[in-house]
């Protein structure tokens, strides 16, 4: 049972586009949704979080729109750069149980020049 | 500061050897995490330690992959014996409380 999903699982942009990178999740008691960025040969790193109190969380050109009542959201990276083609991880987790981090499994974004 | 080191970066094992990845997590954290990565499974958790003490030991993973923590700034897995199915990336990462993990680059295992 896949409770972190993502779409779409690879997505290609050209540059200077607003890539939009979807995501939703099945336990209503996750309130902590993380994004993180892979590039091949290194771990993934933190780029941007949102609790589930807010609706919105921006960060430089990151950007995470939150709906709770839809069990989804989505990261917006607004001005796309070839250096920006890597994995994207969406990720979740429930205050209680904070370490059981759950991790989708990622899109591939290709940013063209 | 330095980040979470691993090593090795590439291992290349015979099946039903056993291997011992290594790790040193961010000084100062607290919390300890292997994860496998594959492309199709995405990351799995097979070990998660707080303060040096086993918290979750990967269920599934349990009868060939071994979690050690000997002290608060060096972790290793143990994975005897292997099997080719065990061809992965293998991640360890820190954090401390309830902050984002920060994670190693990998240890990329090939079981022949």
């Amino acid at each position: 049972q896949q409770q972190v999903r993502q779409s779409p699982q690879s997505l290609t942009v050209w540059e200077g586009e607003t890539a939009i990178l979807n995501c939703s999740y099945e336990n209503s008691a996750f309130d902590y949704f993380p994004w993180y960025q892979q590039f091949p040969g290194e771990g993934p790193a933190l780029l941007i979080a949102i609790r589930s109190v807010s609706d919105k969380k921006e960060d430089g050109g990151f950007t995470i729109f939150f709906n709770k009542r839809e069990k989804n959201l989505s990261l917006h990276i607004k001005d796309s750069q070839p250096g920006d083609s890597a994995t994207y991880f969406c990720a979740a987790s429930e205050g209680t149980n904070a370490y059981k981090v759950i991790f989708g499994k990622g899109t591939h974004l290709h940013v063209l020049p | 500061d330095a980040g979470v080191t691993q090593t090795p970066r590439h291992e290349v094992a015979e099946k039903g050897q056993t291997i011992i990845l290594k790790c040193e997590p961010v000084s100062g954290h607290n919390d300890l995490f292997w994860y496998r990565q594959t492309k199709i499974q995405g990351l799995e958790l097979l070990s998660y330690f707080r303060s040096k003490s086993l918290m979750e030991d990967g269920g599934a993973f349990k009868d060939r992959f071994k979690a050690e923590m000997l002290n608060s700034s060096f972790s290793t897995l143990k994975i005897q014996p292997t099997e080719p199915k065990d061809s992965a990336v293998y991640l360890c990462a820190s954090s401390f409380g309830t902050q984002g993990r920060y994670f190693g680059p990998g240890t990329r295992l090939t079981v022949l």
